[in-house]
């Protein structure tokens, strides 16, 4: 099974700020790595697809790079609404995993 | 608009079974690939099962292989899980997920979720 570990588990951050959270699998998923956000009491949202394509709807101010093994999310400026946790995914093969988890949080 | 919008949660006893289901709209379901996913009160997202759009493929994760049974029915737009022998442990929200084969396999339709409880 490929193991999915995101760092860091949480963080706090001010509205405006760049946020970065990294994303390692144990070993190589191509760019089939998915990054999804989930706020408290609702399913989970697509956010990056194939490891940099934004989904659809999704605001320019996240992108997603890498490849193989190490990925980013990036949030460019962090807006009230972004404050949520966000998951990787790795779609390369079953089981399909995701890491354990971001928490955005207010500074 | 796309939904998915799934039932059949509630409070069970463990050993006991339950079945989840999941009614599509919005797309044509028989060409989508599909999964469950769930997530403990408090804990991460976890995949479950999978069926091909066509059911000829199915997929499970170690937790539950042998005690849950994925399935579908394309004049229903319906996709279920058959739960049985529950564990403490199973206890969360369901989710079901559609598969976007052209976005990298990425899940990117969800359902509500539904919340199983198992507890005596």
């Amino acid at each position: 099974d490929i193991q999915m570990t995101q760092s860091p588990s949480s963080l706090s951050a001010s509205v405006g700020d760049r946020v970065t959270i990294t994303c390692r699998a144990s070993q190589s998923t191509r760019t089939y790595l998915n990054w999804y956000q989930q706020k408290p009491g609702k399913a989970p949202q697509l956010l990056i697809y194939g490891a940099s394509s934004l989904q659809s709807g999704v605001p320019s101010r996240f992108s997603g790079r890498g490849s193989g093994t190490d990925f980013t999310l990036t949030i460019s400026s962090l807006q009230p609404e972004d404050f949520a946790t966000y998951y990787c995914q790795q779609s390369d093969s079953s089981p399909w995993t995701f890491g354990q988890g971001t928490k955005v949080e207010i500074k | 608009q796309v939904q998915l919008v799934e039932s059949g949660g509630g409070v069970v006893q463990p050993g006991r079974s339950l079945r989840l289901s999941c009614v599509a709209s919005g797309f044509t379901f028989s060409t989508y690939d599909m999964h469950w996913v769930r997530q403990a009160p408090g804990k991460g997202l976890e995949w479950v099962a999978f069926m091909s759009y066509d059911g000829s493929n199915k997929d499970y994760a170690d937790p539950v292989n042998g005690r849950f049974t994925i399935s579908r029915d394309k004049s229903k737009n319906t996709l279920y899980l058959e739960m049985s022998s529950l564990r403490v442990e199973d206890t969360g929200v369901y989710y079901c997920a559609r598969e976007n084969s052209g976005l990298y396999e990425a899940f990117d339709e969800w359902g509500q979720g539904t919340m199983v409880t198992v507890s005596s």
